[in-house]
């Protein structure tokens, strides 16, 4: 199984800032199978990231995704208000199973 | 847009058992792979189960496995998740999600059915 470990935990930033995101593998992920969540409180996760580096349909430019192996990183170029929520990255495949890191919450300085 | 309808959560007692549905609509249904996932409070997100499109492919975290049991009803658009079993700490919102076409990141999610075992 992959452990994924997400740091920091908490960050507390402003709006317009850039932020970066780790989450770290126990293994190297095979096929670049790593995806980043945003989980806002009272919704559904919502797909940003998949494959490591692609954008899902309909997230804005500013999100990017990148890293390979054990080492993947979420950058948000600018933080918009509605970029403050928790930050999910999950390693899937074809085989299972499949695992989420414990998240990172970004919240308004 | 592709929507997904989670139902059949409610209170229950240990040991009982619990099926909850989710019902597809907008997209292709019985062409995608399907996911349960789910949050208990004060915790991350913790994947249950996996089905493939026809059904002929079920995979399960080991935390459920032998206790749960995933299907899917093509013809209805409808997901399954039987719950047997049940302990205190399967209590949490549970969430059924669609499997991206390309891949296999979760790429439609519910709005969640909540789940609370207790006595």
């Amino acid at each position: 199984e992959v452990v994924l470990t997400q740091s920091p935990g908490t960050l507390s930033l402003s709006p317009g800032e850039r932020v970066t995101l780790s989450c770290r593998a126990s293994q190297s992920v095979s096929s670049n199978y790593l995806a980043w969540y945003q989980r806002k409180p009272g919704q559904a996760p919502r797909l940003l990231i998949y494959a490591a580096s692609n954008r899902a349909t309909g997230i804005p430019d500013r999100f990017s995704g990148s890293g390979s192996g054990t080492d993947f990183t979420l950058t948000i170029r600018r933080l918009e208000p509605e970029d403050f929520a928790v930050y999910y990255c999950q390693h899937y495949g074809a085989s299972p199973p499949i695992t989420f890191g414990g998240g990172t919450q970004v919240e308004i300085k | 847009q592709d929507l997904l309808v989670e139902s059949g959560g409610g209170v229950v007692q240990p040991g009982r058992s619990l099926t909850l549905s989710c019902a597809a609509s907008r997209f292709t249904f019985k062409i995608y792979g399907m996911y349960w996932v789910r949050q208990s409070p004060g915790k991350g997100l913790e994947w249950l189960a996996y089905i493939s499109f026809d059904g002929r492919l079920k995979n399960y975290a080991e935390s459920v496995r032998g206790r749960f049991t995933i299907s899917r009803d093509n013809s209805k658009g409808t997901l399954h998740l039987q719950m047997n079993s049940l302990r205190a700490d399967d209590s949490a919102l549970y969430y059924c999600a669609k499997r991206l076409d390309s891949d296999y990141a979760m790429d439609v999610w519910g709005q969640g059915t909540t789940v609370i075992v207790s006595s």
